[in-house]
């Protein structure tokens, strides 16, 4: 166990369709990240909020919305996708200043598009 | 971006054999170095963090070194076992953001 939960594990949703992954950490870090993993394609990073401010975005399409209400939750709310985003979807979160900025990663949502 | 290679993409080993793979990354503004183990249908996890030119850390049968001189980094399992397979990342990070490589899919055959 990592201390990164990721809610639903596995999402199948049409292309109209509006859907919500939800990623927890219980760590105590004060960042969090989204990844996307596509096959055969090393890990993108999407978003990142520190101190539940969004630092980074990756050029990421406005299909795909984030949003942290706290430094424990974070959101990823979908609308409209494409079956090119259908891939695995990673959480992580750190700790800025410690460690290296050593990620913790959640098991992921495996998201299908149809 | 940053351009992290691994290789190879993948191995195949039989048990008990020790095997390597490597770990590259621009050697300019570099911070630190993390190799993680990802099994499938699980969270990756953290194996090393690595920071200093000629570093070398062990975990049980797995090691890494590391030249931030050249650019690389090689992982070293001894006495490979069925449970060690798993993918193989790793990941610079000149500063907060992490760039990754591909990964290298170690199976083990029993």
């Amino acid at each position: 166990e990592t201390g990164v939960t990721q809610t639903p594990r596995h999402l199948v949703m049409g292309m109209t369709n509006k859907k919500s992954l939800k990623c927890e950490q219980h760590l105590g870090h004060n960042a969090m990240y989204w990844y996307k993993q596509s096959a055969k394609k090393p890990l993108e990073l999407m978003f990142v909020y520190n101190f539940k401010e969004q630092t980074e975005n990756n050029s990421v399409p406005s299909r795909f919305s984030p949003e942290c209400p706290n430094s424990s939750h974070l959101f990823l709310h979908l609308h409209t996708l494409q079956p090119e985003d259908s891939a695995l979807y990673l959480c992580a979160s750190s700790q800025v200043g410690q460690s290296y900025n050593e990620q913790f990663f959640g098991p992921g949502t495996r998201l299908t598009v149809l | 971006i940053l351009n992290v290679e691994q290789s190879p993409q993948s191995l195949h080993v039989q048990e008990g054999d020790s095997t390597n793979f490597t770990c590259s990354f621009p050697s300019s503004n570099f911070y630190a170095l993390h190799w993680y183990r990802w099994e499938t249908a699980k969270s990756p996890e953290a194996l090393f963090v690595m920071t200093l030119n000629g570093d070398e850390k062990k975990k049980g049968r797995i090691s890494a070194t590391l030249n931030t001189k050249e650019g690389y980094s090689y992982l070293y399992i001894k006495g490979s076992q069925p449970e060690d397979s798993a993918t193989y990342l790793c990941a610079s990070n000149p500063g907060n953001q992490f760039y990754f490589g591909t990964g290298t899919s170690l199976t083990v055959i029993p």
